[in-house]
C-alpha cells in the first residue's frame, strides 16, 4: 500500500524565519511527487517534482526530491503571515492516476 | 470554465437521506478525480474516471457511494443513506492525463 508520511504535523515560527517541511514516502511505481497549499477548502497546486536532485523554485518557495532516499522538502525562506497554510505532500504512480496523500503540515505563522 | 467547480459548497442533511455531489472541470481536462477529507485527515481518494468511464474506483468507502460523468465532463457522486461518517470536505479535480491535479472548492458535507 502506498504511504506518505510528513513531518512536522504542525509548526509555529515568527514572519523571517525559514522553514523546512518534509515528505517521504514508500510508492510502487513512482512517477511525481508534488506540493499544494491548502489555506481554506481547495489545495492550490505549487510543484510537481519527477527527477532527483532538480530543485524547483516559485519565489521564496523551493523543492527538491531524493528518489533514492525517497523524500522530498519544501523549503518556505523569508516567511509573511500570508504563508499560514495546510501543506500537502502527495505522490503519484505510473501503474494508476490517483494521488495518495500524507497528513499535511500544518504551519502558522506569527506576525 | 477558468477552474474547477463544485455545487454545493456546503450541503446540511439528515442521516439517512441521499445526497448529490457536483464537480465541473476544466474544460479540456479528460481526467477527473473525488477524493474526500475528513476534519483533521490528509485527503482520500475515492474514485478516478478518465472520459466517462471510471478504471480506478478502489477508492469508494461502500456500496452507498456512486459516481458517474457524462459527456467527459460534469461529474456527480452520489451518497445513499447518508450516515454521520460520511461528513466531510468533498474535493474533486481534474488533469491532462496523468499531470498535475487541479482541485476544486470542494463542498462540506455535514450529516446530523
Amino acid at each position: 500500500e502506498d504511504k506518505v508520511v510528513q513531518s512536522p504535523l504542525s509548526l509555529v515560527v515568527h514572519e523571517g524565519d525559514t522553514v523546512t517541511l518534509n515528505c517521504s514516502y514508500e510508492v510502487t511505481n513512482f512517477r511525481s511527487l508534488l506540493w499544494y497549499k491548502q489555506e481554506k477548502k481547495a489545495p492550490t497546486f505549487l510543484f510537481m517534482l519527477t527527477s532527483s536532485g532538480i530543485e524547483k523554485k516559485s519565489g521564496r518557495l523551493s523543492s527538491i526530491l531524493d528518489k533514492k532516499e525517497l523524500f522530498s522538502i519544501l523549503n518556505i525562506t523569508a516567511t509573511q503571515t500570508g504563508d499560514s497554510a495546510i501543506y500537502l505532500c502527495a505522490v503519484g504512480a505510473t501503474s494508476g492516476s490517483r494521488l495518495t496523500f500524507g497528513e499535511g503540515t500544518q504551519l502558522t505563522v506569527n506576525p | 470554465g477558468a477552474g474547477v467547480s463544485q455545487s454545493p459548497s456546503n450541503k446540511v442533511t439528515e442521516k439517512g437521506k441521499d445526497v448529490e455531489l457536483r464537480c465541473d472541470p476544466i474544460s479540456g481536462h479528460t481526467a477527473l478525480y473525488w477524493y474526500r477529507q475528513s476534519l483533521g485527515q490528509g485527503l482520500e481518494f475515492l474514485i478516478y474516471f478518465q472520459g466517462n468511464s471510471a478504471p480506478d474506483k478502489s477508492g469508494l468507502p461502500s456500496d452507498r457511494f456512486s459516481a458517474e460523468r457524462t459527456g467527459g465532463s460534469v461529474s456527480t457522486l452520489t451518497i445513499q443513506r447518508t450516515q454521520q461518517e460520511d461528513s466531510a470536505v468533498y474535493l474533486c479535480a481534474s488533469s491532462e492525463q496523468r499531470n498535475e491535479q487541479f482541485f476544486g472548492p470542494g463542498t462540506r458535507l455535514t450529516v446530523l
